[in-house]
Protein backbone atom coordinates (compact mmCIF):
# COMPACT_ATOMS: atom_id res chain seq x y z
CA UNK A 1 0.00 0.00 0.00
CA UNK A 2 0.80 3.48 -0.74
CA UNK A 3 2.58 5.48 2.39
CA UNK A 4 3.33 9.49 2.62
CA UNK A 5 4.93 10.71 5.57
CA UNK A 6 5.06 14.13 7.76
CA UNK A 7 6.96 15.63 10.63
CA UNK A 8 5.37 15.62 13.52
CA UNK A 9 5.86 19.19 14.67
CA UNK A 10 6.70 22.16 13.65
CA UNK A 11 7.15 25.51 15.50
CA UNK A 12 7.81 28.85 13.90
CA UNK A 13 6.77 32.62 15.34
CA UNK A 14 3.89 34.35 14.36
CA UNK A 15 4.60 36.52 10.63
CA UNK A 16 7.20 33.77 10.20
CA UNK A 17 6.72 31.17 6.93
CA UNK A 18 5.51 27.71 7.68
CA UNK A 19 6.78 25.14 5.49
CA UNK A 20 5.06 21.46 6.21
CA UNK A 21 6.26 18.65 4.34
CA UNK A 22 4.72 15.15 2.70
CA UNK A 23 6.92 12.30 1.53
CA UNK A 24 6.07 9.74 -0.61
CA UNK A 25 7.57 7.71 -3.21
CA UNK A 26 6.90 9.71 -6.31
CA UNK A 27 4.23 11.69 -4.92
CA UNK A 28 4.54 14.03 -7.64
CA UNK A 29 2.51 11.83 -9.66
CA UNK A 30 -0.18 11.98 -7.43
CA UNK A 31 -2.04 14.94 -6.56
CA UNK A 32 -2.10 16.01 -2.92
CA UNK A 33 -4.42 17.85 -0.61
CA UNK A 34 -3.76 19.53 2.64
CA UNK A 35 -6.17 19.54 5.25
CA UNK A 36 -6.35 21.96 8.13
CA UNK A 37 -7.68 20.60 11.93
CA UNK A 38 -8.04 22.64 15.15
CA UNK A 39 -8.96 21.06 18.54
CA UNK A 40 -12.42 19.95 18.67
CA UNK A 41 -13.09 20.33 14.72
CA UNK A 42 -13.27 18.41 11.54
CA UNK A 43 -11.03 18.93 8.85
CA UNK A 44 -10.92 21.95 6.54
CA UNK A 45 -9.17 21.33 3.36
CA UNK A 46 -7.06 24.12 2.72
CA UNK A 47 -5.03 22.83 -0.71
CA UNK A 48 -6.10 20.77 -3.39
CA UNK A 49 -4.78 19.37 -6.25
CA UNK A 50 -1.48 20.43 -5.12
CA UNK A 51 -1.71 24.19 -5.28
CA UNK A 52 -5.23 25.04 -5.51
CA UNK A 53 -7.33 27.21 -2.57
CA UNK A 54 -11.02 26.34 -1.79
CA UNK A 55 -13.28 29.48 -1.91
CA UNK A 56 -12.47 31.31 2.06
CA UNK A 57 -9.11 30.14 2.44
CA UNK A 58 -6.46 32.74 2.48
CA UNK A 59 -4.13 33.42 0.42
CA UNK A 60 -0.93 32.83 2.88
CA UNK A 61 -1.77 29.58 2.12
CA UNK A 62 -0.11 27.95 -0.92
CA UNK A 63 1.42 24.13 -2.00
CA UNK A 64 3.71 22.50 -4.52
CA UNK A 65 5.15 19.08 -5.33
CA UNK A 66 7.74 17.99 -6.67
CA UNK A 67 9.67 14.34 -6.65
CA UNK A 68 8.80 12.68 -3.74
CA UNK A 69 8.13 15.85 -1.42
CA UNK A 70 5.03 17.86 -1.34
CA UNK A 71 5.13 21.24 0.77
CA UNK A 72 2.29 23.06 2.50
CA UNK A 73 3.47 26.74 3.04
CA UNK A 74 1.58 29.22 5.29
CA UNK A 75 3.25 32.55 4.73
CA UNK A 76 3.44 35.16 7.25
CA UNK A 77 2.07 32.79 9.47
CA UNK A 78 -0.81 33.87 12.23
CA UNK A 79 -2.09 32.64 15.47
CA UNK A 80 -4.79 30.93 14.18
CA UNK A 81 -3.09 28.86 11.72
CA UNK A 82 -1.70 26.76 15.12
CA UNK A 83 -3.33 23.32 14.38
CA UNK A 84 -2.48 20.04 13.29
CA UNK A 85 -1.96 19.71 8.95
CA UNK A 86 -2.86 16.48 6.98
CA UNK A 87 -1.68 15.65 3.53
CA UNK A 88 -3.79 12.72 1.31
CA UNK A 89 -2.72 11.50 -1.91
CA UNK A 90 -5.10 9.56 -3.91
CA UNK A 91 -3.70 6.27 -5.61
CA UNK A 92 -5.51 3.56 -7.34
CA UNK A 93 -8.98 4.16 -5.51
CA UNK A 94 -7.63 4.41 -2.65
CA UNK A 95 -6.69 7.50 -0.59
CA UNK A 96 -4.34 8.04 2.34
CA UNK A 97 -3.64 10.57 4.94
CA UNK A 98 -0.31 11.90 6.23
CA UNK A 99 0.25 11.09 10.16
CA UNK A 100 -0.61 14.53 10.44
CA UNK A 101 1.95 17.42 11.29
CA UNK A 102 1.63 19.41 14.79
CA UNK A 103 1.99 23.20 13.78
CA UNK A 104 2.89 25.66 16.91
CA UNK A 105 3.01 29.14 16.24
CA UNK A 106 4.35 31.06 19.24
CA UNK B 1 -23.97 24.40 1.23
CA UNK B 2 -23.58 20.80 1.47
CA UNK B 3 -23.86 19.09 4.98
CA UNK B 4 -23.47 16.04 6.51
CA UNK B 5 -24.34 14.70 9.65
CA UNK B 6 -23.99 11.19 11.13
CA UNK B 7 -25.62 9.31 13.50
CA UNK B 8 -25.55 6.11 15.35
CA UNK B 9 -24.66 4.57 18.49
CA UNK B 10 -22.06 6.26 21.04
CA UNK B 11 -21.25 2.67 22.73
CA UNK B 12 -20.83 -0.73 20.77
CA UNK B 13 -19.54 -4.27 22.36
CA UNK B 14 -16.41 -5.76 21.62
CA UNK B 15 -16.88 -8.22 18.67
CA UNK B 16 -20.45 -6.56 17.83
CA UNK B 17 -21.34 -4.56 14.44
CA UNK B 18 -20.53 -0.63 14.75
CA UNK B 19 -23.32 0.88 12.34
CA UNK B 20 -23.27 4.39 11.32
CA UNK B 21 -25.44 6.70 8.85
CA UNK B 22 -24.63 9.75 7.05
CA UNK B 23 -27.66 12.34 6.57
CA UNK B 24 -26.32 14.40 3.32
CA UNK B 25 -28.18 17.62 2.33
CA UNK B 26 -27.66 20.22 -0.20
CA UNK B 27 -26.21 17.80 -2.09
CA UNK B 28 -27.63 14.03 -4.11
CA UNK B 29 -25.56 11.01 -3.57
CA UNK B 30 -26.30 10.32 -6.90
CA UNK B 31 -24.10 13.01 -8.07
CA UNK B 32 -21.73 11.02 -10.42
CA UNK B 33 -18.85 13.63 -9.74
CA UNK B 34 -18.41 12.14 -6.06
CA UNK B 35 -18.06 9.38 -3.87
CA UNK B 36 -18.95 9.73 -0.32
CA UNK B 37 -16.53 8.53 2.31
CA UNK B 38 -16.12 7.06 5.85
CA UNK B 39 -12.49 8.80 7.96
CA UNK B 40 -12.17 7.89 11.14
CA UNK B 41 -9.75 9.28 14.34
CA UNK B 42 -8.72 7.70 16.88
CA UNK B 43 -8.58 9.75 20.15
CA UNK B 44 -5.03 12.16 19.98
CA UNK B 45 -4.14 10.41 16.22
CA UNK B 46 -4.82 11.00 13.55
CA UNK B 47 -6.91 10.26 10.33
CA UNK B 48 -7.08 7.28 8.70
CA UNK B 49 -9.68 6.59 5.29
CA UNK B 50 -12.33 3.89 5.92
CA UNK B 51 -13.61 3.42 2.58
CA UNK B 52 -15.71 5.11 0.21
CA UNK B 53 -18.76 4.51 -1.59
CA UNK B 54 -20.30 5.73 -4.96
CA UNK B 55 -23.89 5.69 -6.64
CA UNK B 56 -23.54 2.91 -8.60
CA UNK B 57 -22.86 0.52 -6.12
CA UNK B 58 -18.97 0.24 -6.27
CA UNK B 59 -16.92 0.72 -3.30
CA UNK B 60 -12.99 1.11 -2.39
CA UNK B 61 -11.66 0.25 1.09
CA UNK B 62 -8.65 0.58 3.09
CA UNK B 63 -6.99 -2.59 2.74
CA UNK B 64 -6.00 -2.99 6.49
CA UNK B 65 -10.06 -2.76 7.35
CA UNK B 66 -11.86 -4.46 3.72
CA UNK B 67 -12.53 -7.51 5.31
CA UNK B 68 -14.57 -5.96 7.90
CA UNK B 69 -15.86 -3.13 6.46
CA UNK B 70 -19.25 -2.52 4.36
CA UNK B 71 -20.34 1.22 2.88
CA UNK B 72 -23.81 1.00 1.30
CA UNK B 73 -25.71 4.15 -0.29
CA UNK B 74 -29.56 4.56 -0.18
CA UNK B 75 -30.26 7.23 -2.90
CA UNK B 76 -34.03 7.73 -2.14
CA UNK B 77 -32.61 8.74 1.91
CA UNK B 78 -29.63 10.73 0.75
CA UNK B 79 -28.25 8.69 3.16
CA UNK B 80 -25.12 6.55 3.63
CA UNK B 81 -24.17 3.98 5.82
CA UNK B 82 -21.14 2.41 7.29
CA UNK B 83 -20.75 -1.23 8.89
CA UNK B 84 -17.88 -2.39 10.99
CA UNK B 85 -17.69 -5.74 12.05
CA UNK B 86 -16.40 -7.64 15.14
CA UNK B 87 -15.12 -4.36 16.71
CA UNK B 88 -12.30 -4.27 19.56
CA UNK B 89 -10.85 -1.51 20.97
CA UNK B 90 -9.14 -0.22 18.63
CA UNK B 91 -12.10 0.76 16.86
CA UNK B 92 -12.33 3.55 19.27
CA UNK B 93 -12.24 6.53 17.20
CA UNK B 94 -14.40 9.54 16.18
CA UNK B 95 -16.13 8.69 12.76
CA UNK B 96 -16.06 11.62 9.91
CA UNK B 97 -18.63 11.05 6.79
CA UNK B 98 -17.68 13.18 4.07
CA UNK B 99 -17.76 13.99 0.50
CA UNK B 100 -15.43 12.37 -1.81
CA UNK B 101 -13.96 14.02 -4.85
CA UNK B 102 -11.70 11.29 -5.28
CA UNK B 103 -8.60 13.54 -5.16
CA UNK B 104 -10.05 15.30 -1.59
CA UNK B 105 -12.29 15.58 0.88
CA UNK B 106 -14.39 18.76 0.42
CA UNK B 107 -17.31 18.50 3.09
CA UNK B 108 -16.95 16.97 6.10
CA UNK B 109 -19.45 15.91 8.90
CA UNK B 110 -19.01 17.30 12.28
CA UNK B 111 -17.58 13.57 13.55
CA UNK B 112 -19.29 11.36 16.24
CA UNK B 113 -17.60 9.40 18.98
CA UNK B 114 -18.04 5.33 18.98
CA UNK B 115 -16.10 3.99 21.96
CA UNK B 116 -16.01 0.35 22.17
CA UNK B 117 -16.40 -1.31 25.61
CA UNK B 118 -18.16 -4.06 27.48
Amino acid sequence: SYDVTQPPSLSVSPGQTASITCSGDKLSDRYVSWYQQKPGQSPLLVLYQDIKRPSGIPGRFSGSNSGNTATLTISGTQTMDEADYYCQAWDSSTRVFGGGTKLTVL
Amino acid sequence: QVQLQESGPGLVKPSETLSLTCTVSGGSLSDSLYFWAWIRQPPGKGLEWIGSGYYTGDTYYNTSLKSRVTISLNTSKNQFSLNLRSVTAADTAIYFCARDHEENFDYWGRGTLVTVSS
